[in-house]
């Protein structure tokens, strides 16, 4: 079945670092890639998206680059604020699926 | 612009209880989802409705019921609460026509089983 994997949080940086987190995937046919990212006390929002290899989603300063041969779809950010500490969730929706397959989420805080 | 709707934000029930979870989204939206989320496990899919009149069993349906009232509302109900349902729920829509088809989320519903 599908399944999605991400880096164990939470991942804590000061102003302006910069961000990578890893997100790695299974899927049985050609899944689209999804980052959602959830503030504190509300739901999830849609961060970016990508749909085939190669293709780099992007939003906010945030990318991710669709990699097939290592399926994989890392978030990165160049520089982070502090309103950028949420939950960040990884996705999948392979084909001919109904469904979001989510991973376990990664805790981002971001320090003054 | 609504988006979905959630209801209740938080409920507090004991054991054997039971409740409706409510949700409706304004999208025009084809297909809805119920997603419970705890701590270190992500989203977890408990049922889906491709379209009106339709649904179907997601990963973890033991213990709910749904409801496809109408294209905007899609109920989760709990007949006999357990403990091991205090989650935070999630209702979702998405358009399934659309290649990059992405779901909009309600704010979630809190729900403790003492």
């Amino acid at each position: 079945g599908d399944s999605v994997t991400q880096m164990e949080g939470p991942v804590t940086l000061s102003e302006e670092a910069f961000l990578t987190i890893n997100c790695t995937y299974t899927a049985t046919g050609y899944p689209s890639l999804f980052w959602y990212v959830q503030y504190p006390g509300e739901g999830l929002q849609l961060l970016l998206k990508a749909t085939k290899a190669d293709d780099k989603g992007s939003n906010k300063g945030f990318e991710a680059t669709y990699r097939k041969e290592t399926t994989s779809f890392h978030l990165e950010k160049g520089s982070v604020q502090v309103s950028d500490s949420a939950v960040y969730f990884c996705a999948l929706r392979d084909t001919g699926r109904r469904a979001l397959t989510f991973g376990s989420g990664t805790r981002l805080q971001v320090q003054p | 612009n609504a988006g979905v709707t959630q209801t209740p934000k938080f409920q507090v029930l004991k054991t054997g209880q039971s409740m409706t979870l409510q949700c409706a989204q304004d999208m025009n939206h084809n297909s809805m989802y119920w997603y419970r989320q705890d701590p270190g496990m992500g989203l977890r899919l408990i049922y889906y409705s491709a379209s009106e009149g339709t649904t179907d069993k997601g990963e973890v349906p033991n213990g709910y019921n749904v409801s496809r009232l109408n294209k905007r509302e899609f109920s989760l109900r709990l007949e006999s609460a357990a403990p091991s349902q205090t989650s935070v729920y999630f209702c979702a829509s998405s358009e399934l026509d659309q290649i990059l088809t992405e779901a909009f989320f309600g704010q979630g519903t809190r729900l403790t089983v003492v």
